[in-house]
């Protein structure tokens, strides 16, 4: 079983819609989460950073961390075209490691 | 500002060729990282350099070797380059290696024959 557990997708919705992207992991000791955008042929860059629980919002982006159900979750409102992108989570133990786990990535489509 | 900058960013190897992989950031991070990508595996941790003078492995890193030069610079090497080893090779840097989010350069996709 991974640790970090991401539906590959592809997932397709209409523009203007909500979207939900979600994550789940077994390590208790996960206690840094992350959600990165990657385009095609492109690096991942950073959109979400949240320690520990509940939620954190930017602009259209809210991550939310619900660590007793080992779950995060990353939702995008009024979504675009340009949003169209491959979104990985990622997380990290407190201490001990400098390794960051990360998902393999859900696929999104927004259709114009 | 240019961040996490990786050269070349496409390169067809031999298999038993061997080259490096450059990677330099202008943000002050302490931190460095290389990882590959490959397909349903996710990103994975090559080596990482927690500070500069130090360097570690990572979740995969036989067939590598790592150089951190200077604050700014970490290169990957391939001694003797492998089929396994077609994939797209992402540098990364952070900060600090414990709390701070790693912000990573565009890519550089390998292909070995």
């Amino acid at each position: 079983q991974k640790e970090v557990e991401q539906d590959p997708g592809p997932l397709s919705v209409p523009e203007g819609a909500i979207v939900s992207l979600n994550c789940t992991y077994s390590n208790s000791a996960f206690q840094y989460f992350m959600w990165y955008r990657q385009y095609s042929r492109k690096g991942p860059e950073l959109l979400m950073y949240t320690y520990s629980s509940g939620n954190k919002e930017d602009g259209r982006f809210t991550a939310q961390v619900d660590k007793s159900s080992k779950y995060i979750s990353l939702f995008i409102r009024d979504s675009q075209p340009s949003d169209s992108a491959t979104y990985l989570c990622a997380m990290k133990k407190n201490s001990g490691t400098y390794k960051y786990i990360f998902g393999t990535g859900t696929r999104l489509k927004v259709l114009a | 500002n240019a961040g996490v900058t990786q050269t070349p960013k496409f390169q067809v190897l031999k298999t038993g060729q061997s080259m490096t992989l450059q990677c330099a950031q202008d943000m002050n991070h302490n931190s460095m990282y290389w990882y590959r990508q490959d397909p349903g595996m996710g990103l994975r941790l090559i080596y990482y350099s927690a500070s500069e003078g130090t360097t570690d492995k990572g979740e995969v890193p036989n067939g590598y070797n790592v150089s951190r030069l200077n604050k700014r610079e970490f290169s990957l090497r391939l001694e003797s380059a492998a089929p396994s080893q077609t994939s797209v090779y992402f540098c990364a840097s952070s900060l600090s290696p414990v709390n701070q989010p790693q912000h990573f350069g565009v890519g550089t996709r390998l292909s070995i024959l």
